[in-house]
């Protein structure tokens, strides 16, 4: 079936650097892209949205790309921080549900001080 | 405002008993979806229900498993004679709606069942 995946299962940064992660996803369909931050013990935190009509979308340090040609979406942190660790997933949705989505595996971020 | 609730927190049971699951919603949200998260993976989507009504369960496991949100309540997510790969993490996340205006979903802290 078509999934939602990520290049990288590990980033290791400094505090301070900027960070990118990286989601590839498969289904054409999807038209809405979330990032979520999940740390230790907890439920999935929203960090930022994108709709497929965007290609950029900035938030407080954070910014999401979407590249709709190669079915690459990416998340960069500005000025990482050791509250910044956690694990990134990636999400997708469409259709008539946007409630139902589909994860991506995980990238996880250590923010080393 | 409070956000989506659920408990417990921490569930132990051993295979062959019954897990119930809790969640209340956000306020003002009728829309609940429950997800599982095995260790080390993303989220699954398991189930979304409204109010008396489940509209898309095609992640729920056939036998076993079952949901419902009563008009009054919490939402429930029912695992009979569990077994050891139930142990998993459940959240659970609500919305106002469907459409592309009422995302992004809100989860909860979730339950981690752990079956001995």
């Amino acid at each position: 079936g078509e999934s939602v995946g990520l290049h990288l299962p590990t980033l290791s940064v400094q505090e301070g650097d900027n960070s990118i992660i990286n989601c590839a996803y498969s289904n054409s369909a999807s038209d809405y892209f979330i990032w979520y931050k999940q740390e230790s013990g907890k439920g999935p935190q929203f960090i930022i949205d994108i709709r497929s009509n965007m290609d950029k979308r900035q938030g407080q340090r954070v910014t999401v790309l979407l590249n709709k040609t190669v079915k690459h979406l990416s998340l960069q942190i500005a000025a990482t921080q050791p509250g910044d660790s956690a694990v990134y997933f990636c999400a997708e949705a469409g259709g008539t549900s946007y409630g139902k989505l589909t994860f991506g595996q995980g990238t996880i971020l250590t923010v080393h001080p | 405002n409070a956000g989506v609730m659920q408990n417990p927190r921490h569930l132990v049971r051993r295979r062959g008993q019954e897990a119930r699951l809790r969640c209340s919603p956000m306020k003002g949200h009728s829309h609940v979806y429950w997800y599982r998260q095995l260790p080390e993976e993303g989220l699954k989507f398991m189930v979304y229900l409204q109010k008396e009504n489940i509209i898309d369960e095609s992640g729920m496991p056939k036998e076993r498993f079952s949901a419902e949100f009563p008009k009054e309540g919490p939402s429930i997510l029912r695992i009979q004679q569990v077994v050891r790969g139930d142990s998993a993490a459940y959240f659970c996340a609500s919305s106002p709606g469907v459409g592309a205006g009422n995302s992004p979903l809100h989860f909860g802290n979730g339950t981690r069942l752990t079956v001995t």
